[in-house]
């Protein structure tokens, strides 16, 4: 166990909607990550963070914003949800930094209609 | 990152040994080998990875041939729970600034039956 928890477990949404998913941590490590999951795309990169307020885009940051504003929360925003971002949304940590080996939290299952 | 190619499928009967092969024929140098799985509906769970020598821990072994190109995952007793989709992913180290992302391509599901 990794000590990583994402609220809310599922969600569902409208088209439009402001959408906020957390990642909290328990251990205060630096590096934070946030994926999608997709049939066909496998996962894919979103934002990730290496502290606090120091975050940065992944390949697919496009309608995503993040903020850390504690080392043990990292919040990924959907400002105007779309249909493209119904998808699994897992979080990640690497306790011993950005080369190494990652830890996932338990995902959110987030449907926009 | 270099490519992998593993089977999409395989079985394996509970108690046996499951060895699950993966080919990195591109690997370069400074990239090192992980093993992920992902049982259904969960997030991803690390296994183990290495660089060139063999690697254990409590979970598995990792062989990675000499000329590196190849690896083979290695569940020693397996039980019904090792059922999941096992991701072989090549890695490269010495990415500054902390973007070193997981590329997961589709896996081998194992299949663990009794």
């Amino acid at each position: 166990d990794a000590g990583i928890t994402q609220s809310p477990r599922h969600k569902v949404t409208e088209t439009g909607t402001p959408v906020t998913l957390r990642c909290h941590q328990t251990e205060n490590h630096r590096y934070m990550y946030w994926y999608r999951q997709d049939p066909g795309h496998g996962l894919r990169l979103i934002h990730y963070s290496y502290g606090v307020k120091d975050t940065d885009k992944g390949e697919v940051s496009d309608g995503y914003s993040v903020s850390r504003s504690k080392t043990e929360d990292f919040l990924l925003t959907l400002e105007s949800a779309t249909s493209s971002q119904t998808s699994v949304y897992f979080c990640a940590i690497s306790p011993r930094g950005s080369d190494y080996e990652q830890y996932f939290g338990p995902g959110t299952r987030l449907t926009v209609t | 990152d270099a490519k992998t190619t593993q089977p999409p499928s395989m079985d394996c009967a509970e108690g046996r040994a499951a060895n699950l092969p993966c080919n990195h024929s591109t690997i370069s140098g400074n990239e090192y080998v992980y093993w992920y799985r992902q049982i259904h509906s969960q997030g991803p769970q690390y296994i183990i990875h290495g660089l060139k020598n063999n690697e254990t821990n409590e979970m598995a072994s990792l062989i990675i041939t000499e000329d590196r190109k190849s690896s083979t995952l290695i569940l020693p007793h397996a039980t019904l729970r090792d059922t999941a989709v096992y991701y072989c992913i090549v890695r490269v180290a010495g990415v500054t600034g902390g973007g070193n992302k997981l590329t997961f391509g589709t896996g081998t599901q194992l299949k663990v039956e009794l």
